[in-house]
């Protein structure tokens, strides 16, 4: 069962137009939500992250919306560069664990 | 640069083999973390360290896999008697103490694990 369902598989985006993938969670108990990129070969890497008491979060390009009663999290990128071409995976913490969702292949085109 | 270190990056084995793989964390990290990934999927949770202590562990982790950390340091994930279905993207993550219920996890490079 997949805890975090993540949308879409792949986006395709115009430089300097904003990208947006959407995750779902069900599990209330979850209280921290960090969206991770991923280059090929490479290990995911944190981007930016929320707690859910806080409805936004905004680090340079990077927001994350979180609608808490819907239990719904959002990751924007806002003037999307080609450099940001990679996958994307919105992630739920409980405690230690951390659950993926399925990733979404991001590319910019020039 | 003294990130979490995985070694191989590769490995290609027969089905029926056994294969070790090592997770160097980031020093100071007390926690540790091994992941799979699958092709088009996220990173599944396998087991959790924290220094030499085995402290959780997930269904995947059938009994051909043992995760050790023997020292609080490096950790090495055994795979006996391989199956075409441990194909797959190993990853390390290692994170530090703190208040709160949730550590940043870095991750490794991970290893690539092909079953022929």
């Amino acid at each position: 069962q997949q805890q975090v369902k993540q949308s879409p598989q792949s986006l395709i985006v115009q430089k300097g137009g904003i990208s947006i993938i959407n995750c779902a969670y069900e599990n209330t108990a979850f209280d921290y939500f960090p969206w991770y990129q991923q280059f090929p070969g490479k290990g995911p890497a944190l981007l930016i992250a929320i707690r859910p008491d806080v409805s936004e979060k905004k680090e340079g390009r990077f927001t994350i919306s979180f609608n808490k009663s819907a239990k719904q999290f959002s990751l924007h990128i806002m003037d999307s560069q080609p450099g940001d071409s990679a996958t994307y995976f919105c992630a739920a913490s409980i405690i230690n664990n951390l659950f993926f969702g399925t990733g979404t292949r991001l590319t910019v085109i020039p | 640069d003294t990130g979490v270190s995985q070694n191989p990056r590769h490995k290609i084995t027969k089905r029926g083999q056994n294969v070790t793989f090592r997770c160097d964390p980031i020093s100071e990290h007390n926690r540790l973390y091994w992941y799979r990934q699958t092709l088009g999927q996220g990173p599944e949770f396998l087991t959790y360290f924290q220094n030499e202590a085995q402290l959780e562990k997930s269904r995947l982790l059938s009994d051909r896999f043992s995760a050790e950390r023997p020292k609080g340091s490096f950790s090495t994930l055994e795979i006996q008697r391989t199956e075409q279905g441990d194909s797959a993207m190993y990853l390390c993550a290692s994170s530090s103490p703190g208040g709160g219920s949730y550590n940043e996890q870095f991750f490794g490079p991970g290893t690539r694990l092909t079953v022929l």
